[in-house]
This record gives structure tokens, C-alpha cells and sequence, in this order.
């Protein structure tokens, strides 16, 4: 059975600062990984999508890694703002097509 | 281009009761599927439709169970509710097929007193 972990659980850095985001999987066997971000009580937003033949992908500040054979993904944010606090939630898709989530990260940026 | 929708928004509702939540997939998507998330987890997969059948399922009891319409808009029903049963429900669309990335609505808040 598929499992996925984020950590930290929660994460507090002042404005500016560099930060790296966890997520790890149990089935290296996936077809992609897809890190979402989602603000409080709202619904989730796709930031990023790397298939499992992919090493990583970018998007302005953000950059994600995927390395399938270790089951491991980082989510990379550079110069953080307060805009970027919420919750960051990874999730992997398996051959059932159902995707499977980590609890996520809370992230909070401090002006 | 409407995004995907969901309603109502927030629900409040008692133990034992029924409850319908709708879901309008994103224009040109056939394939939805249904989340639960509850306070402070992840989102975890109730089940998916398409072509108006269920294709997959999630660890859920047959007190969860849903309906595609034509138009490929879905719903989701939940009888006897638990207080367990509060969370947020997500709906996400897509094009069928496992290279198809799922668009999600922004969620119903039910609170079973």
C-alpha cells in the first residue's frame, strides 16, 4: 500500500529565505507526483507536475525534484514571501489513476 | 473557461442524516473523482466516475455513493452521517486516462453536528 510523508509537518522562516520541502513515497512504482498548494479552507492548486521519467520541474520560484528510485520528491522555493505561506501538499498517481496525498506542510513567512 | 464548481460551499447537517453534494467537471473533462479531507490530513480518495459508471473506489463504506450525469456532472451522497464525517469534500476533473492531470473545485465544508 501506497504511502506518502511530508516533512516538516510546519515550517516558520522570515521573508527572503530559501527553503526545501520533503515528501517521501513507499512504491517507487508511480506515474507521476504532483505538489499542490492550498490556502486555508480553500480547495487545492496544482503547482507543479513531474511524470516519473522526469528529474525535475520549474516554475518561476519553484523547482521540484523527483528521484522514483530513492522515493523521494523536494519541493524548492526560492526567496520566500509572505504570499507563500499555506499548506503544500504532495501527492503521487499510481497505476489506478487515484492520486495518493502526504498530510502536507504548513508553511508561514514572516515579513 | 469555468474551472470546476462545487456546491453549496459550507453545509451543516446532524448525525444520521443524508447529504448531497454536486460537483460541474471543467469544461471538455469527462472523468470526476471525490476527496475527503479532514482537519489536518491530506486529501484521501473516496472514488471516481466516469462514463456515468463507477470505475474505482477508495477505502469507504457503502454509506458513500455517487452519480454521473450526462453531462458528466457528478454528485456525491452520503447517508446516516457520522460526526466523522465533517470535512472538506473535493471535487477533481479530468480527461480519463492516467496522463491526465486532475483540476480541483474549491470544496464543500460539511459539519455534522
Amino acid at each position: 500500500k501506497q504511502e506518502v510523508t511530508q516533512i516538516p509537518a510546519a515550517l516558520s522562516v522570515p521573508e527572503g529565505e530559501n527553503l526545501v520541502l520533503n515528501c517521501s513515497f513507499t512504491d517507487s512504482a508511480i506515474y507521476n507526483l504532483q505538489w499542490f498548494r492550498q490556502d486555508p479552507g480553500k480547495g487545492l492548486t496544482s503547482l507543479l507536475l513531474i511524470q516519473s521519467s522526469q528529474r525535475e520541474q520549474t516554475s518561476g520560484r519553484l523547482n521540484a525534484s523527483l528521484d522514483k528510485s530513492s522515493g523521494r520528491s523536494t519541493l524548492y522555493i526560492a526567496a520566500s514571501q509572505p504570499g507563500d505561506s499555506a499548506t503544500y501538499l504532495c501527492a503521487v498517481k499510481g497505476s489506478q489513476g487515484n492520486l495518493i496525498f502526504g498530510k502536507g506542510t504548513k508553511l508561514s513567512v514572516k515579513p | 473557461d469555468a474551472g470546476v464548481t462545487q456546491s453549496p460551499t459550507h453545509l451543516i447537517k446532524t448525525r444520521g442524516q443524508q447529504v448531497t453534494l454536486r460537483c460541474s467537471p471543467k469544461s471538455g473533462h469527462d472523468t470526476v473523482s471525490w476527496y475527503q479531507q479532514a482537519l489536518g490530513q491530506g486529501p484521501q480518495f473516496i472514488f471516481q466516475y466516469y462514463e456515468e459508471e463507477e470505475r474505482q473506489r477508495g477505502n469507504f463504506p457503502d454509506r458513500f455513493s455517487g452519480h454521473q450525469f450526462p453531462n458528466y456532472s457528478s454528485e456525491l451522497n452520503v447517508n446516516a452521517l457520522l460526526l466523522g464525517d465533517s470535512a472538506l469534500y473535493l471535487c477533481a476533473s479530468s480527461f480519463p486516462g492516467l496522463a491526465s492531470t486532475q483540476y480541483f473545485g474549491p470544496g464543500t465544508r460539511l459539519l455534522v453536528l
